[in-house]
Order: C-alpha cells, then structure tokens, then sequence
C-alpha cells in the first residue's frame, strides 16, 4: 500500500520558520513528481508546490513564492517543504500529494494524498 | 490566475443520479479531475484526465466535458458518496500552476 506520511506541523509565530516532511513508501519515489497543497481551516484546497523527479524544476504559487522552499531526498524517499516568513494566512493542512499528468499535459492531477500536518501561525 | 467555479451545495436521493459541475476558462484547453474529500481525511481522486477512474472507485462515478464546463455525474448515488467534491485542473498562466474549484458539498438523503 502506497504511504505518505506527513509531519512537522505546530504552532509558529507570525515571521516564524517551520519545516514539514514528508515520507514516502512503496512507490518508486524518485521517479514521481511531487506537490504539496494546503487546506485553510473549514475552506477549499490549494495548491502551493511542486518539484520535479530529479529536484530540477520547482514552481510555487505566488501566495508563497519567496518565502517557501520545496525539495526532496531521493535516497530517503522524503519530500520537505520550509516555511519561513510565515502569515497568519498560511494557516492550513498541508498535504503532500503525488501529481501526474497522465499522457499528455492537458491534465494534472494528484493521486497519492498523506493525511495532512496542521499549521497554526499565530501569536 | 484562473478560476474554477462550483456550486456550494448538491443534494441527492439515495439511489439517484446527481451531477456536480466545474466551470472556468481553463477547462477550454486542459481536462478536469475530481477528488472527494469526507470529513476529517485528506481527498481521494475518483475521476482524473476529464473522465478516467482510478482502480478502486465504482463505475457509478463519471466524468465529461464540454466548453468551459467539466461534470462529475453519480449514477445511484450511495451514502458513502457524501462529502466535498473539488474539482482541478491546469491554469492557463503556466508554469505548471494548478487551480481548484471552490467544492461541492454533496448530501445523500
């Protein structure tokens, strides 16, 4: 059974850091792409993240580009994401999500979800 | 950004046919997929690539396309099916940016 399993979420600080991993198993992880997405309290899903297989291509959404940084391990199977700068408004579960586009690029869609870390950025 | 829109709510009968829609000017070029997420767990795709199922999800559940308009379509809906439906799909700034729709939470009575 496919595993992704998230943590490193709590409570932080406006300004405040915070990293969130995310392990996975079972499937060829260096050979997948990867996502992380968020979930604001009682709201809908966003995406914020992606990283290509070998690490070389990343984009972000622009709510987050500039303070976020995705990366990965292939060796230990682990995708990571640093918060730095970090809002109230980043407040959410963040869910590592594998993506794929199927055969082609007319789609992207995620098909692998962890269970989500909770981030809390408050005073 | 673009932006995909969804109706906040749906019910349906127990046994019935329902469809949840997803509009935006994304879904011209590139095709929608559906997750269902219930409460308390992380979203489950049910429909990926406008209208593929993953291994694991009944065939009541379908999905087509038309214009700027993609359909998630429950043929007997079921109990279980009850949650928040979100449909995604590229957007059309590039750069690999992906868009959801807002939900739709279904109700089975």
């Amino acid at each position: 059974e496919v595993q992704l399993v998230e943590s490193g979420g709590g409570l932080v600080q406006p300004g405040g850091s915070l990293r969130v991993s995310c392990a996975v198993s079972i499937f060829t992880f260096r050979t997948y792409e990867m996502n992380w997405v968020r979930q604001a309290p009682g709201k809908g899903l966003e995406w914020v993240s992606y990283i290509s297989p070998s690490g070389s291509t990343i984009y972000y959404a622009d709510s987050v580009k500039g303070r976020f940084t995705i990366s990965r391990d292939n060796a230990k199977n682990s995708l990571y994401l640093q918060m730095n700068s970090l809002r109230d408004d980043d407040t959410a579960v963040y869910y590592c999500a594998r993506g794929d586009d199927g055969d082609g690029s007319v789609s992207y869609y995620y098909d692998y979800w962890g269970q989500g870390t909770l981030v809390t950025v408050s005073s | 950004s673009s932006e995909l829109t969804q109706d906040p709510a749906v019910s349906v009968a127990l046994g019935q046919t329902v469809r949840i829609t997803c509009q935006g000017e994304s879904l011209r070029r590139y095709f929608a997929s559906w997750y269902l997420q219930k409460p308390g767990q992380a979203p489950v795709l049910v429909i990926y690539a406008k209208d593929n199922r993953p291994s694991g999800i009944p065939d009541r559940f379908s999905g087509s396309s038309s214009g700027n308009t993609a359909s998630l379509t429950i043929t007997g809906a079921q109990a279980e099916d009850e949650g928040v439906y979100y449909c995604n799909s590229r957007d059309n700034s590039g750069n690999h940016q992906v868009v959801f729709g807002g939900g739709t939470k279904l109700t089975v009575v």
